[in-house]
């Protein structure tokens, strides 16, 4: 079966700290995967898309970054964070049926 | 670029009662999906319902139906005989065919609330 791992589910970082999110799926092969963030009470933002093995797109002019070292996994990352960059943090697969199938989440808080 | 308005920010209702949300998009393209997604307190976001933009009919799944009126670009969600479990966020998406990418752009939500 297909799934999709996301961790940590929690991070607390100081400002200027670096960060590291990591998502894998298993079960598939040459997902499209992308990376979201969800501000408090918000909608989803598109931050990252991935069609293929270091191959990213990026959506949103930022602090962080992204990369795909592997075909299934998906990293976020940032050199020095913001307060800005507090929030929630999910990774998404294209599951088939043009469905949107999502980790569990990353909750960032940015002190 | 798409765009998807949700315009409840919040919304509730009694249990075994009928809610309807609201959904509009606005986009130059022929033929998309769209998409009900819900987020629960646990922040698991899960598919709730999907429609073709190039089929007329409205999908239903079980207690969810929807309304795509597609000349007015509206796609709303009925909920019908809610239960206490339906207490979530729902976002409404839009999402390309026609591209390698298949990128989705997502509404800021509804938060409803099934009261007992």
């Amino acid at each position: 079966s297909q799934t999709i791992h996301q961790w940590p589910a929690t991070l607390v970082q100081p400002v200027g700290s670096p960060l590291s999110l990591e998502c894998t799926v298993e079960g598939t092969s040459n997902p499209n995967l992308y990376w979201y963030r969800q501000a408090a009470g918000r909608g989803l933002q598109l931050l990252f898309y991935s069609v293929g093995i270091g191959q990213i797109s990026s959506e949103v002019p930022q602090n962080l970054s992204a990369s795909r070292p592997q075909d299934r996994q998906f990293i976020l990352s940032s050199k020095k964070l913001l307060l800005s960059d507090s929030g929630f943090y999910l990774c998404a697969w294209d599951g088939g049926a043009n469905v949107l199938t999502f980790g569990a989440g990353s909750r960032l808080t940015v002190l | 670029a798409q765009t998807v308005t949700q315009s409840q920010p919040e919304m509730s209702v009694q249990e075994a009662e009928t809610v309807t949300l609201s959904c509009t998009y606005d986009t130059s393209e022929n033929n998309y999906y769209l998409f009900w997604y819900k987020q629960p307190p646990s922040r698991q976001m899960i598919l709730v319902i999907r429609q073709e933009a190039y089929k007329q009919q409205n999908a239903t799944e079980n207690r969810f139906s929807v309304n795509f009126q597609k000349a007015a670009k509206s796609f709303s969600l009925k909920i019908s005989d809610s239960q206490l479990g339906d207490t979530a966020m729902y976002f409404c998406a839009f999402r390309e065919v026609n591209t390698n990418a298949g990128k989705s752009t997502f509404g800021d939500g509804t938060t409803l609330t099934v009261k007992p």
